[in-house]
């Protein structure tokens, strides 16, 4: 079993729904849970970070940790043809440790 | 601007051939990371280096290696001996190292490596 869980896609809504992008992990220890943005042959772009649980908003998009669940939340509202991409979760222990990776999301955004 | 340049963008090597990707950041960033990233597999760690002249092993280090001489600069060579090294090359590099906050990644566009 994989330490953390992301569901490839691909997710396919049309402009202006609302986006769901989820995770599942299994490690306790996770303390720092991210969220990256990669566009077609470029590489990832940090989009979030949340430091335990709870929830942190940054205009459109909101990150949402569920520590007790072992699960976090990436949502899109409004959704934009330009958020088609693939959508990486990424979490570790913080300092040194490891980021481990989720296996990304592919969203497609239909106009 | 600050960032990090992979060079070359796509790459194509015959059988047997090594081949080495280039890797510059100018963030004044310590720690610097190579991964490789295939469909459906999210990002799998190959080398890391925190400071100059020492770097570690990551999950997948058979077939690969890397030099740190400079902080600026982390190069990959894909040896002969990866058996199946056609993939997307990702370069990263992080702030500090020993401190205990959020890791947070900065990422290089990549490179493609074709293996025909």
């Amino acid at each position: 079993q994989k330490e953390v869980e992301q569901d490839p896609g691909p997710l396919s809504v049309p402009e202006g729904a609302i986006v769901s992008l989820n995770c599942t992990y299994s490690n306790s220890a996770f303390q720092y849970f991210m969220w990256y943005r990669q566009y077609s042959r470029k590489g990832p772009e940090l989009l979030m970070y949340t430091y335990s649980s709870g929830n942190k908003e940054d205009g459109r998009f909101t990150a949402q940790v569920d520590k007790s669940s072992k699960y976090i939340s990436l949502f899109i509202r409004d959704s934009q043809p330009s958020d088609s991409a693939t959508y990486l979760c990424a979490m570790s222990r913080g300092g040194n440790y490891q980021l481990i990776w989720g296996a990304g999301t592919k969203l497609i955004i239909k106009p | 601007d600050g960032g990090i340049t992979q060079s070359p963008k796509y790459l194509f090597r015959k059988e047997g051939q090594n081949v080495t990707l280039s890797c510059e950041q100018n963030l004044n960033h310590d720690a610097m990371y190579w991964y490789r990233q295939d469909p459906g597999q999210g990002l799998r760690l190959i080398y890391y280096s925190q400071i100059v002249n020492d770097f570690q092993k990551g999950d997948i280090a058979e077939g690969y290696s890397v030099s740190r001489e400079k902080k600026e600069s982390f190069p990959l060579t894909v040896t002969s001996a990866q058996k199946n090294p056609t993939a997307f090359y990702l370069c990263a590099s992080r702030t500090g190292t020993g401190f205990t906050g959020a890791n947070v990644l900065t990422f290089g566009a990549g490179s493609r490596l074709t293996v025909l």
